[in-house]
């Protein structure tokens, strides 16, 4: 099977970097992707990494390192509006095409 | 479409009726995906259509879940004898393609929230 674990909660203030790790179990491997869900709305695509190192896309980067078994989403220049659920999700060769989620971190942003 | 479209976004049903919840993908978008998710869980799996066929079908909790996606398009999933325990947001997502590459990236609709008395 596989599995993911990931922070429950972050609290960071506005204009801060923030950093959400994941850890992963799977048998085969094939991206770590990071989706983001405001409460009540459906989770939209951030990153996918299916390769080491990091991605970058605007004030968001994904990082993983497959030999760990870890990854990261780093969040620059905090906004209010980044307050959310982010959750990473694998997709490996045990689970077919399909993607497995972690149970999500609430991000809060404060002023 | 434009997105993925669920319909209804809410569904309030009694236990033991017979529910059925609706996804449109985006055109083009062969693979298909049904999540379940629970207040304060991630989407969890419940089954995946390459074009008409349900490739994997592993996350259906019971008997009771059937979906079916007959032209390739729309899917519909379908609870029946429903109980309590079934309360939930169920989520439909579609992707280009099921291969590795397609199937990280994955368009959510807004969701069907689901709630039986």
């Amino acid at each position: 099977g596989q599995s993911l674990e990931q922070p429950s909660e972050v609290t960071a203030v506005e204009g801060a970097i923030v950093q959400i790790n994941c850890t992963y179990q799977t048998s085969g491997f094939y991206g770590l992707s990071w989706y983001q869900q405001h409460d009540g709305g459906a989770p939209t695509f951030l990153s996918y990494n299916a390769l080491d190192g990091l991605e970058e896309t605007g004030r968001f980067s994904s990082f993983l390192s497959r030999s760990d078994s870890y990854g990261y989403l780093l969040l620059q220049e905090l906004q209010m509006k980044d307050s959310a659920s982010y959750f990473c999700a694998v997709l490996g060769a045990g689970g077919g095409n399909k993607l497995t989620f972690g149970t999500g971190t609430q991000l809060k942003v404060e002023l | 479409g434009a997105g993925v479209s669920q319909t209804p976004s809410n569904k309030v049903t009694e236990k033991g009726k017979y529910v059925e919840l609706r996804c449109d993908p985006i055109s083009g978008h062969t693979a298909l995906y049904w999540y379940r998710q629970s207040l304060g869980q991630g989407p969890e799996f419940l089954i995946y259509f390459q074009g008409t066929g349900a490739a994997d079908d592993s996350g259906l909790p019971n008997d009771r879940f059937f979906a079916v996606r007959p032209e390739g398009s729309v899917s519909t999933l379908k609870i029946q004898r429903t109980e309590r325990g079934d309360s939930a947001v169920y989520l439909c997502a579609s992707s280009l393609t099921g291969q590795h590459s397609g199937a990280n990236v994955l368009t959510f609709g807004a969701g069907s929230r689901l709630t039986v008395l």
